[in-house]
């Protein structure tokens, strides 16, 4: 079974709108964390936003913010007031366990383009 | 935040040829290191992870002899692709250890002709 899933693999948003990218997980470790990159034509991984299994509030940096709804295993991220700046592939990864454990498990990406 | 740097970023090399990538921390020190690869429109596919000091581990279908991986510092790892074929052709992108998180490098883009 899929760890990671994001099921849109593309979307069009229209500038200055909010987009949400989905990512449902599958981990039966009570101790994980939650990742989003973003990765422009270029080729770079941009670190996004992170969410641990114990956080108690949803994670939030600048525009991003990471919707974690642990019943329901989703981490979306939502960005707000889209820039066209921020049309790339976008990357949701899981890291199992303690902190420790550096591997990421990686979603299959969505490609986000943002018309003006 | 930290920074890491691959050599080189883009690279065509011959058929039968070997080249090496390499990846730097520039500004902190990287006991683990990991090696992906992604090939266009997919996810990163991790190769293997690079210990400072011990040989690699790689990841299962990925052939050792193939991809040689040297972690001769706490700050430099190198990936060798010996005798390069046009399937090898891909995007190679490092990542470096921090405090909690993974740093990537830029990536190197082989084309093996």
């Amino acid at each position: 079974a899929q760890k990671i899933t994001q099921t849109q693999p593309g979307m069009f948003v229209q500038e200055k709108e909010a987009v949400t990218l989905d990512c449902t997980y599958d981990t039966s470790d009570p101790s994980y964390g939650l990742f989003w990159y973003k990765q422009p034509s270029s080729g770079e991984m941009i670190f996004l936003i992170y969410q641990g299994s114990y956080d108690q509030q949803n994670a939030t940096e600048g525009r991003y913010s990471l919707n974690f709804q642990k019943a329901r295993k989703s981490a979306n991220l939502v960005i707000s007031a889209s820039q066209l700046g921020d049309s790339a592939m976008y990357f949701c990864a899981m890291r199992e366990g303690p902190r420790s454990n550096y591997q990421l498990i990686w979603g299959a990406g969505t490609k986000l383009i943002i018309k003006p | 935040g930290a920074v890491v740097s691959q050599h080189p970023s883009w690279v065509i090399c011959k058929s039968g040829t070997s080249v090496k990538i390499e990846c730097r921390s520039l500004d902190f020190q990287a006991t683990t290191m990991f090696w992906y690869r992604q090939f266009p429109k997919q996810s990163l596919m991790l190769m293997a992870t690079s210990n400072e000091g011990s040989k690699a581990t790689y990841e299962q279908g990925v052939e050792k002899d193939k991809f040689l991986i040297n972690h001769a510092s706490l700050t430099l790892s190198t990936l060798t692709v010996t005798s390069a074929h046009p399937e090898d052709s891909s995007f190679y992108i490092c990542s470096a250890i921090g405090t909690y998180e993974q740093y990537f490098g830029p990536g190197t883009r082989l084309t093996v002709t």
